[in-house]
């Protein structure tokens, strides 16, 4: 079974403040995708990543695959208050017709004014 | 285009009911994804399907979870008998092949079984 460990669980910081989350395992992904969750809502893609080393940018965010795909992180710089939320990764691996999707159990973000 | 659709939003059941919940994919997508999402075990996938077939039901935690795809426009989870510990948020997604693999969620039922 592939199991992916995200920490911290819980982050609560000021706005303006920089913060990254991560989001490892001992197994290798094909890719590897971000999600955030609002309350109430069900998960939102923010981004995939597909290549060992890989960075993507989304305005004030980082994203970033590890070498061996095993493990990718989330940078957040000058965080705001609509930048709270769950931040949900998700492995997926190749293989037929397979589309099944690992998600590890998140980070909680909250972002005070 | 409408996202995925799930009802209820909420249900309040109690312990030995029926439950069904209800899921609508977005039009075109030929995979479906039926998710429980609770503190403790965070999101969890229970079964999908692709073209109708089920795929992989290996998450479906015993009998009393079923699920159902009569058509590409609609899907059903029922248990039968609900127990407390089902309460949680179930969510139902969708996508395509030829997608980045990005699943599409719907909004959730939130199920509380007392």
């Amino acid at each position: 079974t592939q199991l992916l460990e995200q920490s911290p669980q819980f982050l609560s910081i000021q706005e303006g403040e920089n913060l990254t989350v991560y989001c490892n395992s001992s197994s290798v992904f094909s890719s590897l995708q971000w999600y955030r969750q609002e309350p109430g809502e069900g998960p939102v893609l923010l981004v995939t990543v597909v290549t060992g080393g890989e960075v993507k940018k989304l305005k004030r965010l980082t994203f970033q695959f590890g070498d061996a795909r095993k493990d990718s992180s989330l940078h957040i710089t000058a965080a705001q208050p609509g930048d709270t939320g769950l931040y949900l990764c998700a492995g997926w691996n190749s293989g037929g017709s397979n589309y099944k999707l690992t998600f590890g159990k998140g980070t909680l973000l909250t972002v005070n004014p | 285009d409408a996202g995925v659709i799930q009802s209820p939003r909420h249900e309040v059941t109690e312990m030995g009911q029926e439950v069904t919940l209800r899921c609508k994919p977005i039009s075109g997508h030929d995979y479906l994804f039926w998710y429980r999402q609770t503190m403790m075990r965070g999101l969890e996938l229970l079964i999908y399907f692709n073209n109708n077939v089920p795929i992989d039901d290996s998450g479906m935690p015993e009998d009393r979870f079923s699920a159902k795809m009569p058509n590409a426009s609609f899907s059903t989870l029922k248990i039968q008998p609900s127990e407390p510990r089902d309460s949680a948020v179930y969510f139902c997604a969708s996508t395509h092949r030829g997608s980045t693999y990005e699943q599409y969620f719907g909004p959730g039922t939130r199920l509380t079984v007392t």
